[in-house]
């Protein structure tokens, strides 16, 4: 059984569109994140989101949007891609009080046309 | 702000040639140190938390240690299937729970 899974894991889309990016744990977890990876391996937080809270990281631009339909999902939509938005996104899902380690998904690569 | 620097960012080993990894590290309050592997292609793999200076975990061939400023992840007679790039990670106090990364470190074993 998959821990957390994203769809879809390669998208390729051109300038100027707007897609998501869904993921789903499985773990009963209750805070999940977004994490982009560059072409240089550098991992960095996108957002996290519990019930009850969302930081956003102040770099993000607010054409990223994290959308929450339940505890066990949590979807990024892009809106008006940009070239430099090409990168790797990556979903993980922790539980607050307990050894905070997370656990990340495979990763969706994303190529901006 | 939290700062972690992973050196070396690649190291060619011999199958069977003991090396460390380092990671240092700055930050706010301590929560807890991580270390993960990543296979080409994939999602980073959780390994170790550590959370205080002294602290030692092991996993097979793997050692990770922790002190004020930075953490080791020692690797006894390595294997091929140990390639894989190493990344540290640090929690700080706080609400936030997010992980800072650093750039990893990229190892080979050769057989």
């Amino acid at each position: 059984d998959t821990a957390v899974s994203q769809t879809p894991k390669y998208l390729v889309t051109q300038m100027g569109n707007d897609k998501s990016i869904k993921c789903e744990q499985n773990l009963g977890h209750d805070t999940m994140y977004w994490y982009k990876q560059d072409s240089k391996k550098f991992l960095k937080i996108m957002f996290s989101y519990n019930n009850k809270e969302l930081i956003i990281n102040e770099t993000v631009p607010n054409r990223f949007s994290p959308k929450s339909p339940d505890k066990a999902h949590l979807n990024l939509h892009i809106n008006s891609l940009e070239l430099g938005d090409s990168a790797v996104y990556f979903c993980a899902s922790s539980q607050v009080g307990h050894s905070y380690e997370q656990y990340f998904g495979p990763g969706t690569r994303l190529t901006v046309t | 702000e939290d700062q972690v620097t992973q050196s070396p960012e690649a190291l060619r080993l011999q199958e069977g040639e003991s090396s460390s990894l380092n990671c240092s590290y700055t930050v706010s309050g301590l929560r807890g140190l991580f270390w993960y592997r990543q296979d080409p292609g994939k999602g980073p793999e959780f390994l170790f938390t550590l959370y205080s200076a002294g602290e030692e975990k092991e996993k097979e061939r793997l050692k990770a240690t922790l002190t004020k400023k930075e953490s080791f992840l020692h690797i006894t007679a390595p294997k091929p299937e140990d390639s894989a790039t190493y990344l540290c990670a640090v929690q700080a106090g706080g609400s936030a729970r997010q992980l800072t990364f650093g750039s990893g470190t990229q190892l080979t074993v050769l057989p």
